[in-house]
């Protein structure tokens, strides 16, 4: 069966400091992969997807992730957090039939000012 | 505007009670998902439809029941068999040209 892992709980970053949230997927082929953000109480807002092609994609918010099928990974970045990025996140992958979405268990960015 | 909504955001039930969770898209998606929401578990599929009058089990579907009876409409019914209930519960609908689910604001069910 296809997962996801996102191998960090939680991750504290200072403000105008670089972020990296890891993502990996287990799947043979390459799969549909996208991160979603969310904030305490809310839905999730779709930050950015890759389905094929140009293996780095950008997002809304200025995020960024990459892709790499050597690596089974599809790592989030943005270059300058800002104290308004502090959500949680989410990686998922898209495989199967009817379209399911299989999840990580989420990242919680702390920003420090 | 177009959008997908969730009604209501906070619903309190009590033991043994079924409680039916709205939710309703404008979007023209077909498909339509049910996910819940724990702690530190991430998102798990309870229910999803493809077309209308249509739906499949998810990965935790027992002690839930879901209808399909319009395109725009999806509503979650939480049994009294539902062992756990309290939890975030999460709606989305997905764009078939683009395989992309987008997600309504939740519902947050607690149980007394």
């Amino acid at each position: 069966a296809q997962s996801v892992t996102q191998p960090d709980i939680h991750i504290t970053v200072s403000e105008g400091a670089s972020l990296e949230l890891r993502c990996n997927y287990s799947y043979g082929a390459t799969p549909y992969l996208f991160w979603y953000v969310q904030s305490p109480g809310q839905g999730l807002q779709l930050l950015l997807k890759y389905f094929s092609g140009d293996t780095l994609v950008q997002g809304i918010k200025g995020f960024e992730a990459e892709f790499k099928r050597s690596q089974s990974s599809f790592n989030l970045r943005k270059p300058s957090v800002h104290w308004s990025d502090a959500a949680e996140y989410f990686c998922a992958s898209n495989t199967g039939g009817g379209n399911k979405l299989t999840f990580g268990t989420g990242t919680q960015l702390k920003v420090e000012l | 505007d177009g959008g997908i909504t969730q009604s209501p955001k906070y619903l309190f039930r009590k033991e043994g009670q079924n409680v039916t969770l709205s939710c309703e898209q404008n979007l023209n998606h077909d498909a339509m998902y049910w996910y819940r929401q724990d702690p530190g578990q991430g998102l798990r599929l309870i229910y999803y439809s493809q077309i209308v009058n249509d739906f499949q089990k998810g990965d935790i579907a027992e002690g839930y029941s879901v209808s399909r009876e319009k395109k725009e409409s999806f509503p979650l019914t939480v049994t009294s068999a539902q062992k756990n209930p309290t939890a975030f519960y999460l709606c989305a609908s997905m764009d078939g040209y683009t395989d992309t689910q987008y997600f309504g604001p939740g519902t947050r069910l607690t149980v007394l």
